[in-house]
């Protein structure tokens, strides 16, 4: 059973559509991390989120913290083909980091 | 910039080898992890070390062991390679950010088949 876990786990979508991907757990988390993998690289970090209700942005994503700390999403507006990849979130849990299983995004041209 | 390399990008073995993956960070970080990640399961932590010659278990070390003699150099030891142990293997670097946000940096993965 995944302490994670993320929605959709595949997405395949037309370019300048937009789209929203969850992270999900019954867990309180101190901070929740989301990061973009490409196929034979390692993940990347894109954001982390500390304060509950908390709204991050990266140019076309937008981050949100739920109120509880137990859940978070990803929205990307106007996605292109360059946003293809996978999305992991990872939730802090003291020491160490939980990861989701993953949510695979193919932005087609 | 923070850099994580790993010895091998792709490595095939056979079962019951005994297998080394090298994992170097260049950062001065004491935290270093060791990962496996397989399709529909995300990142699995197997080992992971706060020091020199320190080390914890993860959440699925059997059949693992690591090595940290050097602060910047973190060993994971497969003491004999089995088919289930094929995998992506990913080693993490740990930056402590402000207040308790942890920020991982990883290396680009050793894609390991046991045939």
């Amino acid at each position: 059973t995944q302490l994670l876990e993320q929605s959709p786990q595949f997405l395949s979508i037309q370019e300048g559509e937009n789209l929203t991907v969850y992270c999900n757990s019954s867990s309180v988390f101190s901070s929740l991390q989301w990061y973009r993998q490409e196929p034979g690289e390692g993940p990347v970090l894109l954001v982390t989120v500390v304060t509950g209700g908390e709204v991050k942005k990266l140019k076309r994503l937008t981050f949100q913290f739920g109120d509880a700390r137990k859940d978070s999403s990803l929205h990307i507006t106007a996605a292109q083909p360059g946003d293809t990849g996978l999305y992991l979130c990872a939730g802090d849990k003291g020491n160490k980091l939980v990861f989701g299983a993953g949510t695979i995004l193919r932005v087609k041209s | 910039d923070v850099k994580v390399t790993q010895s091998s990008r792709y490595l095939v073995k056979r079962t019951g080898e005994k297998v080394f993956l090298e994992c170097v960070q260049d950062m001065d970080h004491e935290n270093m992890f060791w990962y496996r990640q397989d399709p529909g399961l995300g990142l699995r932590l197997i080992y992971f070390s706060y020091d020199v010659k320190m080390k914890e278990k993860g959440d699925i070390p059997e059949g693992y062991s690591v090595s940290r003699e050097k602060k910047e150099r973190f060993s994971l030891i497969l003491e004999s390679a089995s088919t289930n142990q094929t995998s992506m293997y990913l080693c993490a670097s740990l930056r402590p950010g402000a207040g308790v946000v942890y920020e991982q940096y990883f290396g680009p993965g050793t894609r390991l088949t046991v045939t």
